[in-house]
């Protein structure tokens, strides 16, 4: 069974700080890896998607893939209030049909 | 642009009875999916489709059923509610199977069964 894993949390950061988000999965043939963010009682949001291995910036954002290593990060720099939330890593499988999700990390940014 | 519309918002069952979670999107995606979450559990896939006419179980279909008759609808059916099936049900799609095309999510529909 293909699996995604995550610390479930919470991680708290002080205001300002940078936020590190981990994620490992088990099918090595994923090829496409999607950090959403989950506002209690919303739905997920898409932050940002990854497929190379290395990193990939979008503003305070930054993902990072490693495939050997079977692992994707996320950074979030100089964290806000706003940030806090639950973070959610999603697989692609190999062959693009299903994404399978991890439980979620939940960050707290302490003002 | 609506996106992906999921109705009811809420939605309180008794035990046995049935009902449709209704799903449309509007973006002329390929893929939907139906996933629940459970508290502290993330999502789980229920069922998907990669096109109209064609559905696949997924994850945790027991109890469940859809079809897809048209490329903007894939509605999720509960047979016989039970306590179990208590979460929240989000709908969601995505354009195709490639790299960059990622799940747009629906607002989610709270059910709960008593």
């Amino acid at each position: 069974q293909k699996e995604v894993e995550q610390n479930s949390g919470p991680l708290s950061v002080p205001e300002g700080a940078i936020a590190s988000l981990n994620c490992t999965y088990s099918d090595r043939g994923s090829q496409s890896f999607f950090w959403y963010r989950q506002y209690s009682g919303k739905s997920p949001e898409l932050i940002m998607f990854i497929y190379s291995n290395g990193d990939k910036e979008d503003g305070r954002f930054t993902a990072q893939l490693n495939k050997a290593s079977q692992y994707v990060s996320l950074l979030i720099r100089d964290s806000q209030p706003s940030d806090s939330a639950t973070y959610l890593c999603a697989v692609r499988d190999n062959y693009g049909q299903n994404f399978v999700f991890g439980p979620g990390t939940r960050l707290s940014v302490l003002p | 642009n609506a996106g992906v519309t999921q109705t009811p918002k809420f939605r309180i069952l008794k035990i046995g009875q049935s009902m449709t979670l209704q799903c449309a999107q509007d973006m002329n995606h390929n893929y939907m999916y139906w996933y629940r979450q459970d508290p502290g559990m993330g999502l789980k896939l229920i069922y998907y489709s990669v096109g109209a006419g064609i559905t696949d179980k997924g994850e945790v279909p027991n109890g469940y059923n859809v079809s897809r008759s048209t490329t903007e609808d894939f509605p999720l059916r509960l047979e016989l509610a039970a306590p179990s099936q208590t979460s929240v049900y989000f709908c969601a799609s995505s354009y195709s199977s490639s790299h960059n095309s990622p799940l747009h999510f629906g607002n989610g529909t709270r059910l709960t069964v008593t």
